[in-house]
């Protein structure tokens, strides 16, 4: 399977834990981004990459959040010291930077539970 | 800011019935559009998109939307939809020229169709 691939795909931490969800995209795809989505709402986005640099990040987005792209490839978000608020489908999408800028290809995404 | 409205929340139909998604945006600027779908238990997937040209377009298993720049609108329709056709939809822009390379989705309309 050459999609976006998350992982893990199920997480359940307990409040004030720490969780770091993983996202692989589609090779040649130079941007990432990820999103948040709960129950009846579209995807909110959190942040987004071209190659290895943050471009942008939610204004609305908390401190304990981060992310990083390090060579490019895979990303990683972390959320420090979880809060119940934080429960959420996290999703990340991959595509390729071109004169229109092209669709995105999301993943399954990974399911957070904060008990 | 770029914001995205769909104002159908929840559709239900019956086989055959026409179908008209609404959505609209707020941004002053050119804009690329996008609808995606989420079948249950499954990932976003594109079902199309409008970058220039004719307005109207036409995407996968019979669907089209049009933009009308006047009206900052592109609604999604199918003449006869299908059982199979149940799923998430969900409308996204993304601002051209404005710096930034975001995408930012509507709250989606739940479409339940009956066999």
């Amino acid at each position: 399977d050459t999609g976006v691939s998350q992982d893990p795909r199920h997480k359940i931490t307990k409040r004030g834990q720490n969780v770091t969800f993983r996202c692989d995209p589609i090779s040649e795809h130079n941007r990432l981004y990820w999103y948040r989505q709960t129950l009846g709402q579209g995807p909110e986005f959190l942040t987004y990459f071209q190659n290895e640099a943050q471009l942008e990040k939610s204004r609305l987005l908390s401190d304990r959040f981060s992310a990083e792209r390090p060579k490019g490839s895979f990303s990683t978000l972390e959320i420090q010291r979880t809060e119940q608020g934080d429960s959420a489908m996290y999703l990340c999408a991959s595509s390729l930077a071109g004169v229109n800028t092209g669709e995105l290809f999301f993943g399954e995404g990974s399911r957070l539970t904060v008990l | 800011a770029q914001s995205v409205s769909q104002h159908n929340h929840h559709v239900i139909l019956s086989e055959a019935a026409s179908l008209e998604l609404g959505c609209n945006y707020s941004y002053g600027g050119t804009v690329n559009l996008f609808w995606y779908v989420q079948y249950p238990g499954q990932h976003l997937q594109l079902l199309l998109k409008y970058f220039s040209g004719d307005p109207l377009v036409k995407g996968i298993k019979g669907f089209e939307a049009e933009f009308i720049k006047s009206k900052f609108s592109f609604n999604l329709r199918k003449p006869s939809v299908q059982w199979s056709d149940t799923a998430e939809y969900f409308c996204a822009v993304n601002a051209q020229g404005s710096g930034t390379y975001k995408y930012i989705f509507g709250t989606g309309t739940r479409l339940k169709v009956l066999a």
